[in-house]
Parts: structure tokens; sequence; C-alpha cells
């Protein structure tokens, strides 16, 4: 198994552009997120999915769009790139949320917005 | 407001040596406790976790312990490695509300030969 993987893992943008984060996981699980982790800051849920067809707004959603057409994918777009958004971001997946079930985390895309 | 406050922000041990992170939180009313290992430049990694009726978990030389009462967890790494050297995140989760969850800003571990 791959677990989560994430494209692409270093990104330059100029601010105004878009682009779509990937996300992928071959676990079958239920529950995806996204994260943004910037220095010396606990890592920040964005949103999330309880499974195909659901998504919810987390802490910090403003300027991100998901959506989760299959139990596979969950990518993030990035609506209009703001210097605000330089950070790293973490795709995570767990069998469902909460309780006991383990969250497996991506390599992580680290994003420069300029 | 939900807080996790992770102690010391960093802290560097010699090999072998033995450490303890501490975790305090507010979170209310309490799920579970996780503690993830992340190394620099990748994803964290689950160590252990705990609900409220579990004291202590281990995983391999590490050991988290919990006391719900004071709201406090610590994290024993024994017999430290270089390979330990990474950054330790305490993460809580609350019942309810979807179980969210709070994440403290970590403790960076740096083990010097």
């Amino acid at each position: 198994n791959a677990g989560v993987t994430q494209t692409p893992k270093f990104q330059v943008l100029k601010t105004g552009q878009s682009m779509t984060l990937q996300c992928a996981q071959d676990m079958n699980h239920e529950y995806m997120s996204w994260y943004r982790q910037d220095p010396g800051m606990g890592l920040r849920l964005i949103h999330y999915s309880v499974g195909a067809g659901i998504t919810d707004q987390g802490e910090v959603p403003n300027g991100y769009n998901v959506s989760r057409s299959t139990t596979e994918d969950f990518p993030l777009r990035l609506l209009s790139a703001a210097p605000s958004q330089t950070s790293v971001y973490f795709c995570a997946s767990s069998q469902a949320r909460g309780g006991k079930n383990i969250q497996y985390f991506g390599a992580g895309t680290r994003l420069s917005v300029l | 407001k939900n807080q996790v406050e992770q102690s010391p922000q960093s802290l560097i041990i010699l090999e072998g040596k033995n450490c303890t992170l501490q975790c305090n939180y507010t979170v209310s009313p309490f799920s579970n406790l996780r503690w993830y290992k992340q190394d620099t430049g990748r994803g964290p990694v689950s160590l252990t976790i705990m609900t409220f009726s579990e004291n202590t978990k281990s995983n391999g030389r590490y050991t988290a312990t919990l006391d719900a009462d004071t709201k406090q967890s610590s994290l024993h790494i024994t017999a430290s490695q270089l390979s330990d050297s990474a950054s330790y995140i305490c993460v809580v989760s609350a019942k309810g509300n979807a179980g969210k969850s709070t994440f403290g800003d970590g403790t960076t571990l740096t083990v010097k030969p």
C-alpha cells in the first residue's frame, strides 16, 4: 500500500494564481482531511470529508475549496493564492473520525506564494 | 476555548539519555489524546492513542501517560537514539462536535551523539 500520497511536493505560485493540491489514499478510508502547518504553530484543519460526496469546513477554510467525488481522492483547491497561504499542507486519512482511529498523513506539499 | 500546550518548546539531549515531554490541555469534554512524531520534512506519524480510561500506553521506547483529572499527559522516551530527533505533537480530541481535534505546537527534540 502507498498510504496517503500528496502531489506536488513543492510549488511556487504568484499572487492570484489558482492551483489544486492532490491527495489520494489506497486504504479505503472514509475520513479525509486537509491541514496547514505554519512555522511554530500546530496543524490547523482546513476542510474535511467523512465520505464520498460529503465535505465540511474546518478551522481555517477561507480561500480553499474541496470536493470528494471518490473515496480515494480529496483535492484541495486554492482559488486565488495569497502570500498568507504560504505554508506546508498535509492531507490525512483514517477509517473514521475520532475515537481510536489512527490518522495517516501524507508527506506534505510545501507551497510558497510570492 | 480548547487549548493544548506543550513543553518544553525544544530540548537537546545526549544519545542514550531519557527525556520526558509534557502536554497540558483544556479540551472538554475529553475523548482521546494522541502523540505523533514528525520527522523534518515529513508528515506526522501516530505513536500512541489514549482514551479517558487509559493511564499509560507504550510503543517501543515511547511511553505516554495520561492524567485525565489534571488534564496532563507526558511522553517518555527511553534510551534515546539519533533517530528520535523530531518534533513531537500532542493532539487532543473532544467528544461531540464531530470529534474536533486540537493540535499542540509540538516539542522539537534533538538527540546529539
